[in-house]
């Protein structure tokens, strides 16, 4: 069964640093999502994107998050300059066009020391 | 704004008792409801959905959820529980406005399952 997997499993970063999460949505999908998971909380919209622009960003996604599908395969989360209040777990998802289920990889756990 | 409230954050049963998470949503507009399933170190899986038609709808691993829309609620339930189903539960809303996706979560109920 087709998955949606992410890279790498566990980031750890130093603050102010950019980072890059990488997702490789299922194939045949045309909607990408970004959630991110901060210890203890709800799981959170961060974007959409689809037709390779933004549908649908959460006012978590401020100018510091970018997100770019740099070819046919993956779909990538960039921050910029991290802070601490950016650790988490960021889950990448995708669906298809017709019912709008999500499938979620499973995750990223971003560590911002 | 939609939003979804999950009132038990831990709920304990042991083996082969009855389970019924509860679930409710704020959103007076059509909207479609998810259950997702989160193992411990795996990522999260849909258990079931509901777009349509029958309010009572069937996931996997024996798992029903019934929607009331008058309640607004979408409670997730089994007959009898396993311990590998010892798992956090995420209920999920996606209101269908402007063709709008996103997924509004709940907080999440941790289950645990003794053997």
């Amino acid at each position: 069964e087709p998955e949606v997997t992410q890279t790498p499993s566990h980031q750890v970063t130093q603050m102010g640093q950019e980072v890059i999460l990488r997702c490789v949505p299922i194939s045949n999908h045309l909607y990408f999502y970004w959630y991110r998971q901060i210890l203890g909380q709800k799981v959170e919209f961060l974007v959409s994107f689809y037709n390779n622009e933004i549908s649908e960003k959460s006012e978590i996604f401020d100018d510091q998050f970018s997100v770019e599908r740099p070819d046919g395969s993956n779909f990538t989360l960039k921050i910029r300059s991290t802070k601490l209040e950016d650790s988490a777990m960021y889950f990448c998802a995708s669906s298809g066009g017709l019912d709008g289920t999500q499938y979620f990889g499973p995750g990223t756990r971003l560590t911002v020391l | 704004a939609q939003s979804v409230s999950q009132h038990n954050h831990h709920v304990i049963l042991s083996e082969a008792a009855s389970l019924e998470l509860g679930c409710n949503y704020s959103y007076g507009g059509t909207v479609n409801l998810f259950w997702y399933v989160q193992y411990p170190g795996q990522h999260l899986q849909l258990l079931l959905k509901y777009f349509s038609g029958d309010p009572l709808v069937k996931g996997i691993k024996g798992f029903e959820a019934e929607f009331i829309k008058s309640k607004f609620s979408f409670n997730l339930r089994k007959p009898s529980v396993q311990w590998s189903d010892t798992a956090e539960y995420f209920c999920a809303v996606n209101a269908l406005v402007n063709s709008a996706r996103q997924l509004t979560f709940g907080s999440g109920t941790q289950l645990t399952v003794l053997p």
